[in-house]
């Protein structure tokens, strides 16, 4: 039971470049988010998804694009790659939304130069 | 407009001592609160959590305390040990709503 996977651990990207970071639960959790967490700052949602084919916005969603073809896998687009986008990006699952406990990833740090 | 603060950026305790971290939130309608603690290089793992119709929460070494009218919470970790260091962050939610963390707080327990 591996729980919550990212890929990859580090990348470093050029201005314009696009890449995608990919998750994967084996929970069979209905409920995937991403977030990325800035230094000295909370992590930031930026995406979610409720269900394989439903997303939704987080709170800063500018610059990404998710997917979610299948209960397991929740990949995260960056297009155009910008330096504000460098920061550490977390994915997680949860059962369901709402007061249960989120299984968080070892997370993806990216640099944008 | 941060919804949730944690105003200590750092903390430093003697190993054996209590730990005590603190969380203030400004939306009334939160109903649920957790803790989450983070190892450098990994993912947060959830620690402890509270119901709003509950005032204390126990596990173990870690304790939780809900003021509602003061719109704060705290963790308690008693007695701290080196390897509680890492960043802890509050987050809070309703329980149809996600979760929104606060920015952290490192620990550090000094042996």
């Amino acid at each position: 039971n591996a729980g919550v996977t990212q890929t990859p651990k580090f990348r470093i990207l050029k201005i314009g470049q696009s890449m995608t970071l990919q998750c994967t639960q084996d929970m069979n959790h209905n409920y995937m988010y991403w977030y990325r967490q800035d230094p000295g700052m909370g992590l930031k949602l930026i995406y979610y998804s409720v269900g394989a084919g439903i997303t939704d916005k987080g709170e800063v969603p500018n610059g990404y694009n998710v997917s979610r073809s299948t209960t397991e896998d929740f990949p995260l687009r960056l297009e155009l790659a910008a330096p504000s986008q460098t920061s550490v990006y977390f994915c997680a699952s949860s059962n369901r939304v709402g007061t249960d406990t989120q299984y968080f990833g070892p997370g993806t740090r990216l640099t944008v130069l | 407009d941060q919804q949730v603060k944690q105003n200590s950026p750092s903390l430093s305790v003697q190993e054996g001592r209590i730990s005590i971290l603190n969380c203030d939130y400004t939306n009334s309608m939160f109903d649920y609160f957790l803790w989450y603690k983070k190892y450098p290089a990994e993912g947060p793992t959830f620690l402890i959590s509270i119901s709003s119709i509950k005032d204390k929460n126990e596990d173990g070494r870690f304790t939780v305390f809900l003021n509602k009218s003061a719109k704060h919470l705290s963790l308690h970790i008693v007695p701290s040990q080196p390897g509680d260091s890492a960043v802890y962050f509050c987050a809070t939610q309703t329980s149809y709503d996600k979760v929104i963390f606060g920015p952290g707080t490192s620990l550090s327990v000094i042996p």
